[in-house]
């Protein structure tokens, strides 16, 4: 079965332009997180889909990140326009409903790089 | 917020020796969790912790949950070249019928054949 895939892996723009992550969670799994990890600091929470619907969305930084999650499969991340401070790891995570976060599986990631 | 203090940030290990690192935090977490993340990879959970004081573990790897939920340590024993990586410890918070992970900065753990 396949895990959680995140495209791409690794994303170089400039500052001011569009940039959007996308991740496939786990086939049948409701819950899909979006967390990112600014270099050296802690991996940090940014929302919640329980399938299209956004169940939390309190860590999205400010309204240039715009997720979605269209028919409550894969979802989107779009960082528009994007800034130095936007550079880190995003990762996705997925689990089935109901199931406690200790059953989230995470993605590899995308490295993005604001230059 | 939330904030939970890893340390150490980093260590340098040779091969066989005994690891220690550890998490506070200022406030109490039902569950806590240790992650592992390998270069190019996404984080993959090592133990669960649910209980207070409870002693877990998953082959060379030994944590606990501390008495005031408010801490944890993760040791790794007879350390291999593969144990290479970033550890995490994570809490789980439950807000308003959502939950999420508060992570630590990490420990950047590196073994000397």
């Amino acid at each position: 079965e396949a895990g959680v895939t995140q495209f791409p892996s690794h994303s170089v723009i400039e500052k001011g332009q569009t940039v959007t992550l996308r991740c496939d969670p786990i086939s049948g799994h409701d819950n899909l997180y979006w967390y990112r990890r600014v270099m050296g600091k802690e991996i940090k929470f940014l929302l919640h889909f329980v399938k299209e619907s956004k169940q939390d969305e309190s860590g999205m930084p400010n309204n240039r990140f715009l997720a979605e999650r269209t028919g409550g499969t894969y979802s989107t991340l779009k960082v528009q326009p994007a800034e130095l401070e936007d550079s880190g790891v995003y990762f996705c995570a997925s689990s089935l409903l109901g199931r406690m976060n200790t059953e989230a599986f995470f993605g590899q990631g995308t490295r993005l790089t604001v230059v | 917020g939330q904030q939970l203090n890893q340390s150490p940030q980093s260590m340098f290990i040779q091969e066989g020796e005994d690891v220690s690192m550890n998490c506070t935090s200022s406030s109490i977490f039902n569950t806590w969790l240790w992650y592992k993340q390998d270069p190019g990879e996404g984080p993959v959970l090592l133990i669960a912790l649910y209980k207070a004081g409870e002693l877990t573990s998953n082959g060379r790897l030994t944590a606990q949950f501390g008495i005031t939920r408010k801490d944890s340590f993760l040791n790794i024993s007879a350390s291999i070249p593969s144990d290479v990586g970033i550890y995490f410890c994570a809490g789980v918070l439950t807000q308003g019928g959502s939950e999420k992970l508060v992570f630590g900065k990490g420990t950047k753990l590196t073994v000397n054949p």
